[in-house]
């Protein structure tokens, strides 16, 4: 099965410690993944996709299929990270999949 | 925005009564898609397209239709409107960038359904 998995509905984090929103997913082949960010009532904005391996707004994230997992990092959190951020798959029938989302909510 | 328009933005509209959604995009872009997004389910697939005439379905696909006459629209249609439909809906593009495609999102139209 084709799943997407975010653990975490809630993450509360205080500002300048570290921030760390899980991702795992299962899929047989070799995906491609993306994290996306949605501040409140706006549309869905790309951080990240594995692919290019950039740092956006500080955050990145590194593909581990051994441990099949796309975890997104930041040193030191900010109060404008506070978003909902989704984890989502492209399969190979450009289907895209969503984790349910983490809510990052940080702490002044 | 990948020239992603959504219309209407915001609509409220009686049970029963039938709804379409348009995406309209400038770009050229093949691949399609309608989800909608609602507290605790995340993100879920209604219905996509991978171009004129050809949709499929998606995970949540039940009381809704899509039509993709032209390249640049595609409308998703509620028949006949439930409560259970109330919710935002989210069109998205798939673009070739690089050695992957990139997903993107238009603004979303807010619908309600008393």
């Amino acid at each position: 099965a084709q799943r997407v998995t975010q653990p975490e509905k809630l993450l509360s984090v205080f500002k300048g410690a570290p921030v760390e929103l899980k991702c795992n997913y299962s899929y047989s082949g070799s995906p491609e993944l993306f994290w996306y960010v949605q501040y409140s009532r706006q549309r869905l904005q790309l951080l990240l996709r594995h692919i290019s391996r950039e740092s956006i707004k500080g955050f990145t994230a590194d593909l581990n299929k051994g441990e099949t997992s796309f975890h997104l990092k930041k040193p030191f959190a900010q109060e404008e990270d506070s978003a909902m951020y989704y984890c989502a798959l492209l399969n190979r029938d450009d289907k895209i999949i969503f984790g349910k989302g983490t809510r990052l909510h940080i702490l002044p | 925005d990948a020239g992603i328009t959504q219309s209407p933005r915001h609509k409220v509209t009686e049970t029963g009564t039938p709804v379409t959604l348009r995406c309209h995009q400038t770009e050229n872009h093949r691949y399609m898609y309608w989800y909608r997004q609602d507290p605790g389910h995340g993100l879920r697939l209604i219905h996509y397209s991978y171009g004129v005439k050809d949709t499929d379905k998606g995970e949540v696909s039940d009381g809704y239709s899509v039509s993709r006459s032209k390249t640049e629209d595609f409308l998703l249609t509620l028949e006949s409107a439930t409560s259970s439909q109330t919710s935002v809906y989210f069109c998205a593009i798939s673009e070739l960038q690089g050695s992957g495609n990139t997903i993107y999102f238009g603004e979303g139209s807010w619908l309600t359904v008393v």
